[in-house]
């Protein structure tokens, strides 16, 4: 079973410059998630998806961040413009029914770097 | 609003000796409680969870964790480091059942020492 895919793996960009993120997750998982995790912190929620439909974005910032989930599979992370301290590493997360015993399976992230 | 709590940022062993990661939460709701590691430049995987019954929680790799409701912790244990435990580790508490939503700890960096 292949995992979540993510790319870029790395990105490089200059403030106020524009980036986007891409994000498919395991066949089958109707719950997908996106988390930011700025150096020497934990994950924080961005954004939570149930099939192509919005559950929880309450902690994106919703000024400059944008997401979707066409057709209720592949998903993009958009920032625009960046700030500096929006560098971190991006995760993106499925599982196939948003409950607790239905663990989140997570790809290897996008590291932003923001100059 | 659930929190958690990771005492220690940086925790070394030498191969061989018990590891120990400290994670403390808190909840208004019932707790249902993970740990994570993450391997440099990779995603977070599953160690283990708590969600109902036994309070002692087994999990990959050797690992195991004990639910403490009256120390309101989740302590991280394996009786025996290996060199390839060493990695970052992070405690999580879901926001209940029905909802999905992970808070993490900020995280322990575990070095195992030769």
């Amino acid at each position: 079973e292949a995992g979540v895919a993510q790319s870029p793996r790395y990105k490089i960009i200059e403030k106020r410059q524009s980036v986007a993120f891409w994000c498919n997750p395991i066949s089958g998982h109707a719950t997908l998630y996106w988390y930011q995790q700025i150096l020497g912190q934990g994950p924080k929620l961005l954004i939570q998806f149930q099939n192509n439909g919005v559950v929880d974005d309450s902690q994106l910032p919703k000024d400059r961040f944008s997401a979707e989930r066409l057709k209720g599979v592949d998903s993009t992370l958009k920032i625009q413009p960046a700030k500096l301290e929006d560098s971190a590493v991006y995760l993106c997360a499925s599982s196939s029914v948003a409950h607790i015993y239905n663990e989140q399976f997570f790809g290897p992230g996008t590291r932003l770097t923001v100059l | 609003a659930q929190s958690v709590t990771q005492l220690g940022s940086h925790v070394s062993v030498s191969e061989g000796a018990l590891v120990l990661l400290r994670c403390n939460y808190s909840s208004s709701v019932p707790p249902y409680l993970f740990w994570y590691v993450q391997y440099p430049n990779q995603g977070l995987q599953l160690l283990l969870k708590y969600t109902t019954g036994a309070t002692l929680v087994k999990g990959i790799n050797g690992f195991e964790a004990e639910f403490k409701k009256s120390e309101t912790s989740f302590h991280l244990t394996k009786p025996s480091a290996h060199m390839s435990d060493a990695a970052e580790y992070f405690c999580a508490v879901s926001d209940g059942p029905s909802g999905s939503r992970l808070t993490f700890g900020e995280g322990t960096q575990l070095t195992v020492n030769p």
